[in-house]
Parts: structure tokens; C-alpha cells; sequence
């Protein structure tokens, strides 16, 4: 079946440890994105990338890095310098990053604590 | 600025009724897209339907229907004979070429509730 897998559903972190969220698709999507969504908020943009060893950030990328080395991957570390790392992680892709019309398909979510 | 607005934080229907979720917009482009997304408790984000800036008709998907009215720049979602499984958080998106991101803006959600 066709569609993005994130791992793990939920990850326990200590405080300044570095940790690295994965997302993988086999949708061949050319572009995709990383969001965080807290308790009663929408989703917040981290990083795109729109196209292989090519990235953006989006309006929350301080305390996030990315990398994009392979079409189907799209890992986010959240770094110790994230200052409220808890949250939802919500990976998506789409197929065209330059297209109003296609809808981003998301993956099942990693939920985060660091404490 | 873009920026989405969903006023309704949370709603109740009856099951079978039909119920509107309420979504505005702001955008100074002509050309741009507007998804509806709905979130279950499980947490993962499934598409629901979509309206171009420059379609005539109102899209519809099923029991979902898209009340477009671009003069008012709204974009509500219509979910018609509500089903138990409706119970979620419903988002409103845009999508507009500024600069060249395309990037896609959340409003904060409806959270739905279906009443037996």
C-alpha cells in the first residue's frame, strides 16, 4: 500500500538530547514537509522541501534541522536548542510542490514528550 | 498576511442532521487553493475535499460539500446526515503561490462532536 510511515508513534526524550523523527513515503511525491501541532492549534510549518538535497524553512524552523538525501526520506531532528520540543509531528508529501491543487497526504503522527 | 479562520472552537449535531463548520480566509492573491481536513482522535490528517479560487461550482465529496463564496472569501464545509464517525477536529487549509512556496496554512480547527 501506498502512503508516508512515521517512526515512532510516540517518543520519550530527556532534555537536551537531540532527537531525529522519521518519515518515509512511497507515494513518489517530489515535495515534502514537516509540521508541529500543539494542543488546540492548527499545524505550524517547520521545513519543506520541495525537491532532492533541497530544503526550506517554514515559520517555525528555529531548534529544527532537516535533510532530504533520498526522494522517499525526509528525517527531522529536534535539536536542544528547541525550546518547547513537546508536540505532535505530523510528516506530509505531496506531488507537485508548485501545483494549487494537490493535496498533501499525511502520515500517522509522532508524538513527542521530552521532560 | 495570509491567514485562515475558523471561529467555531467547538460544535454539536445530531446524528443525520447535517451541520456547517465555518471557514474565512484572507488572501491578496487571485489564484489559490482551499482544502478541508479532517483530524480523528487517532491523530493523523485525512483529506476531505478541495475548491480552487477559480472553480464556478461548489466542490462536493460524498456527504461533504464546500460552500464557496469568494466575494465573502469563505469557505465553509457542509457535512450532510452527520454518522457517529464524523466526531472529529475538522481544519481549514489555503494554498497560495506567494513567492514560490505554495505552502499550505492551517486555520486552529472545529472540533465536532455527532450526538446519538
Amino acid at each position: 500500500d501506498g502512503g508516508i510511515t512515521q517512526s515512532p508513534k510516540y517518543l520519550f526524550r530527556k532534555e537536551g538530547q537531540n532527537v531525529t523523527l522519521s518519515c518515509e513515503q512511497n507515494l513518489n511525491h517530489d515535495a515534502m514537509y514537516w509540521y508541529r501541532q500543539d494542543p488546540g492549534q492548527g499545524l505550524r510549518l517547520i521545513y519543506y522541501s520541495q525537491i532532492v538535497n533541497d530544503f526550506q524553512k517554514g515559520d517555525i524552523a528555529e531548534g529544527y534541522s532537516v535533510s532530504r538525501e533520498k526522494k522517499e526520506s525526509f528525517p527531522l531532528t529536534v535539536t536542544s536548542a528547541q525550546k518547547n520540543p513537546t508536540a505532535f509531528y505530523l510528516c506530509a508529501s505531496s506531488m507537485r510542490p508548485t501545483a494549487l491543487t494537490y493535496e498533501q497526504y499525511f502520515g500517522p503522527g509522532t508524538r513527542l514528550t521530552v521532560t | 498576511a495570509q491567514k485562515i479562520t475558523q471561529t467555531q472552537p467547538g460544535m454539536f449535531v445530531q446524528e443525520k442532521e447535517a451541520v456547517t463548520l465555518d471557514c474565512t480566509y484572507d488572501t491578496s492573491d487571485q489564484s489559490y487553493g482551499l482544502f478541508w481536513y479532517k483530524q480523528p482522535s487517532s491523530g493523523e490528517m485525512i483529506f476531505l475535499i478541495y475548491q480552487g479560487s477559480y472553480d464556478e461550482q461548489n466542490a462536493t465529496e460524498g456527504r461533504y460539500s464546500l460552500n464557496f463564496q469568494k466575494a465573502r472569501k469563505s469557505a465553509n464545509l457542509v457535512i450532510s446526515a452527520s454518522q457517529l464517525g464524523d466526531s472529529a477536529m475538522y481544519f481549514c487549509a489555503m494554498r497560495d503561490p506567494r513567492g514560490s512556496n505554495y505552502k499550505l496554512t492551517f486555520g486552529k480547527g472545529t472540533l465536532l462532536t455527532v450526538n446519538p
